[in-house]
C-alpha cells in the first residue's frame, strides 16, 4: 500500500533550535509539495520540487526555512532557528505532475510545536 | 478570481439533510479541479479530480460538478452522515503559476 511518510509525526522543541523534518515520496512520483496548516490559512504551500529540483519556495520565510530533496525518495524541510509562530501541522504530498489529472497524496504531518 | 475561495467556511447540517457548498477558482488556462476530504487528525485525501467543463462525478452520497468557464465548482452531500464531518477543500493550479493551490476549505458538521 502506497504512501507518503512523514517523520517524526510530533516534535516539541525549544525557541531557537533547529529543527529538521522529512518526507519519503511515493516511489515514483515526481513531484513533492511541503504545506503549513495554519488557522487562517487553511493549507498554505510552503514549497515544492519537480524531479527533485526546487520550483517555487516564494511561500516560505527564507531566512529561516529551507526545503531539499538529496534523493527522489527524500524530502526535508529545516527551520533553523524555530520561533513559536512556527507552530503548526506540516504536511508533505507527492503526485506525478504536470498530469494535473492526477491527485496528490499527503503523508500524516509532522505536529511541530516550538516553547 | 486571482486565488482559490471556498465558501461558506463552515457549515452545521443536520442528520438525514443533504448540504452543498462552493469553490470559486481562476477560469483561465484552467487545468483541473481537485477536491479532499480532511477529517480530523489525518491527512487529506482526494474524493475527485475534475478537468472537462459540465463534468460531474459522484462517489457514494457525494458529488460533483463543474463549471470552468466561470470558474466555480459545487460539492453535494446527499443524507448527510455524522462520518461525513470533515473539512473538504478544493485546489487548483492558478495562472502563472505551477503549483497546486488550496482554498480555506469548508468545515461541514453533521449534528446527529
Amino acid at each position: 500500500d502506497a504512501r507518503v511518510t512523514q517523520t517524526p509525526r510530533h516534535k516539541v522543541t525549544e525557541m531557537g533550535q533547529e529543527v529538521t523534518m522529512r518526507c519519503q515520496p511515493i516511489l515514483g512520483h515526481n513531484t513533492v509539495f511541503w504545506y503549513r496548516q495554519t488557522m487562517m490559512q487553511g493549507l498554505e504551500l510552503l514549497a515544492y520540487f519537480r524531479n527533485r529540483a526546487p520550483l517555487d519556495d516564494s511561500g516560505m520565510p527564507k531566512d529561516r526555512f529551507s526545503a531539499e530533496m538529496p534523493d527522489a525518495t527524500l524530502a526535508t524541510l529545516k527551520i533553523q532557528p524555530s520561533e513559536p509562530r512556527d507552530s503548526a501541522v506540516y504536511f508533505c504530498a507527492s503526485g506525478l505532475f504536470p498530469d494535473w489529472n492526477t491527485e496528490a497524496f499527503f503523508g500524516q504531518g509532522t505536529r511541530l510545536t516550538v516553547v | 478570481i486571482l486565488n482559490v475561495e471556498q465558501s461558506p467556511q463552515s457549515l452545521h447540517v443536520q442528520e438525514g439533510d443533504s448540504t452543498n457548498f462552493t469553490c470559486s477558482f481562476p477560469s483561465s488556462n484552467f487545468y483541473a479541479l481537485h477536491w479532499y476530504r480532511w477529517e480530523t487528525a489525518k491527512s487529506p485525501e482526494a474524493l475527485f479530480v475534475m478537468t472537462l467543463n459540465g463534468d460531474e462525478k459522484k462517489k457514494g452520497r457525494i458529488s460533483a460538478t463543474l463549471n470552468t468557464k466561470e470558474g466555480y465548482s459545487y460539492l453535494y452531500i446527499k443524507g448527510s452522515q455524522p462520518e461525513d464531518s470533515a473539512t473538504y477543500l478544493c485546489a487548483s493550479k492558478i495562472q502563472g503559476a505551477q503549483k497546486l493551490v488550496f482554498g480555506q476549505g469548508t468545515r461541514l458538521t453533521i449534528n446527529p
